[in-house]
């Protein structure tokens, strides 16, 4: 069984440009969710997705985006970076329908915005 | 946005003493979840729980939810170095809702 996987690992980006995250979901997954975690804090939710819409956003700009494809996997897109857009990215997949509501996450992108 | 209350917020604790940590909550939740995070790493689940009163294992970890379902707590017995980390509780409600996350739980272990 594969788990989740997350690309690229590291990313270093400027004010006010966009970036690209992408995510694997794991085997027999049907659903992505997306949080940010910054330092010291506990992951908040981004946006989720659920085949290819989005089914639900937490407190986050327009200017972040998103979109599952038919494999289940996701990407995640920002525009305009802020320098408070610095933190760790991460995707959780999940197998909604099934009764059970657990989230396994990957290993996470770091984007630090300079 | 919203986050559920972690305590405590650190500890440290010698190698071979029991840990305790507990997850409060405002809201009423229909799960409750135990992940850990290494640095660098992204949160591992531990345990999941799904009913109110619940008491769930997972080797030395044992979580139980609260029967208001506002909280929900963690123990581990003798705890070793690989125990060091952040501990996170995590509540849901459905499988297509979000998770809302503590602040987390860094654990210390002394050799």
């Amino acid at each position: 069984e594969t788990g989740v996987t997350q690309s690229p690992t590291h990313l270093i980006k400027t004010r006010g440009q966009q970036v690209t995250l992408r995510c694997s979901s794991q085997s027999g997954h049907n659903t992505v969710s997306w949080y940010q975690q910054a330092l010291g804090q506990g992951p908040q939710f981004i946006f989720q997705y659920y085949r290819e819409e989005e089914n639900g956003r937490g407190n986050f700009p327009p200017r972040f985006s998103g979109l599952q494809f038919p494999n289940y996997s996701s990407e995640l897109n920002v525009n305009a970076l802020e320098l408070d857009d610095s933190a760790l990215y991460l995707c959780a997949s999940s197998l909604v329908g099934q009764g059970t509501y657990e989230q396994y996450f990957g290993p996470g992108t770091r984007l630090t915005v300079t | 946005g919203q986050q559920l209350n972690q305590s405590p917020q650190s500890m440290f604790i010698q190698e071979g003493e029991d840990v305790s940590m507990n997850c409060t909550s405002s809201s009423i939740f229909n799960t409750w979840l135990w992940y850990k995070q290494d640095p660098g790493e992204g949160p591992v689940l531990l345990i999941a729980l799904y009913k109110a009163g619940e008491l769930t294992s997972n080797g030395r970890l044992t979580a139980q939810f609260g029967i208001t379902r506002k909280d929900s707590f963690l123990n581990i017995s003798a705890s070793i170095p690989s125990d060091v980390g952040i501990y996170f509780c995590a509540g849901g409600n459905s499988g297509n809702t979000p998770l809302v996350f503590g602040k987390g739980t860094r654990l210390s272990v002394i050799a």
